[in-house]
This record gives structure tokens, sequence and C-alpha cells, in this order.
């Protein structure tokens, strides 16, 4: 069992439509949970991040988190056609608080 | 590019030969990582590092070693390159304070040959 597992897609949305991007973790001591989008060719960059049980919203993002289910999402609202890239959830590991990454998953908004 | 550098930006090498890449930052954050990833993979990291002169192993460390002579360079090298190390290599800080996410260079893409 991979420590982050995501659905590789790809996962297709209309755009306007809500994108939802699913993430489990099997290490029940980690502590702080994060989205990265990465487009291709491009190096990730983060756009949420979460510790607590529920939800935390940022603009069309929101982030959800189920501790008691390992569980990590992000729900994209009003998808958009740049909103297509690879969606990476990666958990912290350790006294350091390694970032662990899953293998993300493509998104791909159709006009 | 929030501070983070990787040189070069792409490099073909040699089955055998050793290579270096270099991780340059301007923030003076303690943690720099390095990780690769590869199709079907993810980002796996290879080696980190919490400040200088202080290094540590991660999950795929065999073939690299790494050196912190100062807080904002992160070396990795490849001591005897491999096919098996083709890959896009990313180095990462870490931010302080609430929000710790990492932020990455721009990658370097290694060909083995």
């Amino acid at each position: 069992q991979k420590e982050v597992e995501q659905n590789s897609g790809p996962l297709s949305v209309p755009e306007g439509a809500i994108a939802s991007l699913n993430c489990t973790y099997s290490d029940r001591g980690s502590q702080s949970f994060f989205w990265y989008r990465q487009y291709s060719g491009k190096s990730p960059e983060l756009i949420m991040f979460i510790y607590s049980n529920g939800d935390k919203e940022d603009g069309r993002f929101t982030a959800q988190l189920n501790k008691a289910s390992q569980y990590v999402s992000l729900l994209i609202r009003d998808s958009q056609p740049s909103d297509s890239a690879t969606y990476l959830c990666a958990v912290t590991r350790g006294a350091t608080n390694k970032l662990i990454f899953g293998t993300g998953t493509l998104l791909a908004v159709q006009p | 590019d929030a501070g983070i550098t990787q040189s070069p930006r792409h490099k073909v090498t040699e089955t055998g030969t050793p290579v270096t890449l270099r991780c340059h930052q301007t923030e003076n954050h303690r943690y720099m990582y390095w990780y690769r990833q590869d199709p079907g993979h993810g980002l796996r990291l290879i080696h980190y590092s919490y400040g200088v002169k202080d290094t540590d192993k991660g999950e795929v460390s065999d073939g690299y070693s790494v050196s912190r002579s100062k807080t904002e360079d992160f070396l990795l090298t490849l001591e005897s390159a491999t096919s098996s190390q083709t890959s896009v290599y990313f180095c990462a800080i870490r931010s302080t304070g609430l929000n710790y996410g990492y932020t990455f260079g721009s990658g370097t893409r290694l060909t083995v040959v």
C-alpha cells in the first residue's frame, strides 16, 4: 500500500462544474496536508493546505480533511480550462515533517 | 521564482560519469530538499537538509549524495550516473510559520545515455 494514494485519472469535467479530487493516506501520525497543482512541464505550486478536520475554503478551492477516515479532498468550483493540470496530494511524515506525495490526479476541464 | 533557482535546467550525460545539480536559495531557509519525479511514481524524496552540513536520506537515496556547505546552496551529486537516474529533479525549500508548505524550483531535466 502506498503511503499517499490518488486516482491517476484523467478526471474530465465540463467547464463550470465542480471537480472533486480525492486522496487517502496511511500514516495516522500525519499532521498536515497539502494540495499542489502542476502544469505539464512545470514545477508544483502550492494551492491549499489544511491541518484541522473539516473544510477550508480559499476562493474557488475547498480542502476537506477527515483524519478518522484518513481522507483528504480538494473541490474546485466553477472549473475553468486553466484548471487543467495534475493535482498532487502531500502529507507530512515524521518529526522533521518531510512531505510525502501521491502520484497525482490529472484533471481535464472541457470547454 | 520565490528565491529558488536550479542549475542546469537541462543536462545530457553519459552512463558512469558523475553529475552535480545545484540548488540556490536567497531566502535563508533552513530546510532544503531534493526530489525526483518519474511517471507512475510521482515525487520521491532523495535527500534533505536541515542546516549547514546537516543532511539526511530520503526514500530513494541510493546512488546519490548531497552537500550543504552554505545555507543558500544544496548540491545533489550522482556519483556514477545510470540510465535509471534519468528523471526530472526538483529542489524545494520549506517555509516557516503556520504554512510550511514547500516551494519548488523550476527543475532539472537529466538524461543519462
